[in-house]
């Protein structure tokens, strides 16, 4: 599986969009790019994935460039409880693909 | 809210101890995992079931003991851990099916403490 790198923290006010970036310039053209967040002491939470195409779902959006070799998670309106560690995955779809986790990007969101 | 349940939620148990971990999901998947995270570092994947056989042991210590009894089962067994191991232990699952989007699906965890 590919890696991906980013930032270790960054801060958002409530009620701004949070844009969290990622790069994964060895990704492969069969590797979706995923993204799971965990809140302190509880488990990780499924947020989004996408293989070449912008994704939106009730939580987040997620933009891939044209080149795949990165992205951007946007969670349009961030709120206090949104504070989580974000963690950006470039996997093998189907099948039980590992799914591998990286250090992540702490995120405090802040009134 | 998850659909996987993780039971105890905390266990402490000493080094001599044997104890087991249960995990539990009713989504119809095939594929169930075993997670380690420690204090402030990421999950680090430990085993991988696909249809009630073992597929993936990323070179866990035998003193961890994993068992799909079915598919909607998993038990990661413990016998003499050491107080490195106290951890946070995350069991997922998934559908197993070729190109399905195949998105897994974490519970709550398991908070261990070794004494």
């Amino acid at each position: 599986d590919a890696k991906t790198t980013q930032p270790t923290s960054m801060d958002c006010a409530e009620g701004r969009a949070a844009n969290l970036p990622c790069n994964h310039s060895t990704i492969s053209g069969n590797e979706y790019v995923y993204w799971y967040r965990q809140i302190h002491s509880q488990g990780p939470q499924y947020i989004i994935h996408g293989l070449k195409n912008n994704e939106t779902n009730e939580m987040a959006s997620l933009i891939i460039t044209e080149d795949r070799k990165s992205s951007t998670l946007i969670l349009p309106h961030a709120t206090l409880r949104d504070t989580a560690v974000y963690y950006c995955i470039v996997r093998v779809s189907g099948g039980y693909n590992k799914l591998i986790f990286g250090a992540g990007t702490r995120l405090a969101v802040h009134p | 809210d998850t659909e996987v349940t993780q039971t105890p939620k905390h266990l402490v148990m000493g080094m001599t101890n044997k104890k087991s971990l249960k995990c539990e999901q009713h989504m119809g998947h095939r594929a169930m995992y075993w997670y380690k995270q420690k204090a402030k570092k990421p999950p680090e994947l430990m085993f991988v079931y696909s249809y009630e056989k073992l597929s993936i042991n990323e070179s866990v210590p035998s003193r961890f003991s994993p068992e799909c009894p079915n598919s909607s089962l998993l038990n990661l067994h413990l016998h003499a851990l050491q107080p490195e191991d106290s951890a946070l232990y995350l069991c997922a699952s998934s559908q197993d099916l070729p190109n399905s989007g195949n998105t897994i699906y974490f519970g709550e965890g398991s908070w261990l403490t070794v004494v």
